[in-house]
């Protein structure tokens, strides 16, 4: 149980498109997911908090016109990237919980998103 | 504000043989929990164990038990019997009142054969 799909794993696009990832609970409802950003060889930094129906919470420092946020169901979260340029090239990584807040938050496999 | 710590940016262990990872922490919040997660070179990151700060035993996942240390501030991970699939990455998280998770830099260790 609590299995979380995200899609796609990997993305290499020119600079200027827009990227949508998507993170799916498939076995359960989640009502929170987590976005997370990974540099090489560099820890998870969360990004922002996806409630459904709601809009996200962001983290300070993340541009949220530039990672857009859309939690439209129990089961599914999507990051946006727009515009994307180099330097937004890195993991992405998203999670979700089960259950009650101080559950483990179950991850993804993450997207491997290159801008050339 | 929280703070999770690894100092130990890599570690080797021989094959069959125990290693600790270590993890200290600093928070305010007298209510928190403490997450280890294995990440392997593919990049998913596994969840392996939880410790509760109200929790009075330490806990323990198959061959995976977690040192926990109130006073100290310390949850360390120990990994007993290590076979050659535990080289990855170790993450210890810290979450507190805000729900969120912190993540620490990472271990990566090395399982020799």
């Amino acid at each position: 149980g609590a299995v979380v799909s995200q899609h796609p794993s990997r993305v290499i696009c020119k600079s200027g498109t827009s990227v949508k990832i998507e993170c799916r609970s498939l076995d359960f409802q989640a009502t929170t997911m987590f976005w997370y950003r990974q540099f090489p060889k560099q820890s998870l930094m969360l990004m922002a908090t996806s409630n459904e129906g709601s809009k996200a919470t962001y983290e300070q420092g993340v541009e949220k016109d530039k990672f857009l946020i859309n939690h439209a169901s129990l089961t599914l979260s999507t990051l946006t990237v727009t515009s994307a340029h180099p330097e937004d090239s890195s993991f992405y990584i998203c999670s979700a919980r089960v259950g009650s807040p101080n559950q483990p938050q179950h991850f993804g496999d993450g997207t491997r998103l290159s801008i050339l | 504000a929280q703070k999770i710590t690894q100092t130990q940016p890599g570690m080797f262990v021989q094959e069959k043989e125990a290693v600790t990872l270590d993890c200290t922490y600093d928070t305010s919040d007298p209510s928190y929990g403490l997450f280890w997660y294995k990440q392997p070179s593919s990049g998913e990151m596994i969840f392996l164990i939880y410790q509760g700060s109200y929790d009075q035993q330490n806990a323990t996942e198959g061959r995976y038990s977690l040192n926990f240390q109130k006073a100290r501030k310390s949850a360390n991970l120990v990994i007993s019997a290590s076979q050659l699939g535990d080289s990855a990455m170790y993450f210890c998280a810290l979450m507190d009142s805000s729900y969120k998770l912190i993540f620490g830099s990472g271990t990566r260790l090395l399982v020799r054969p």
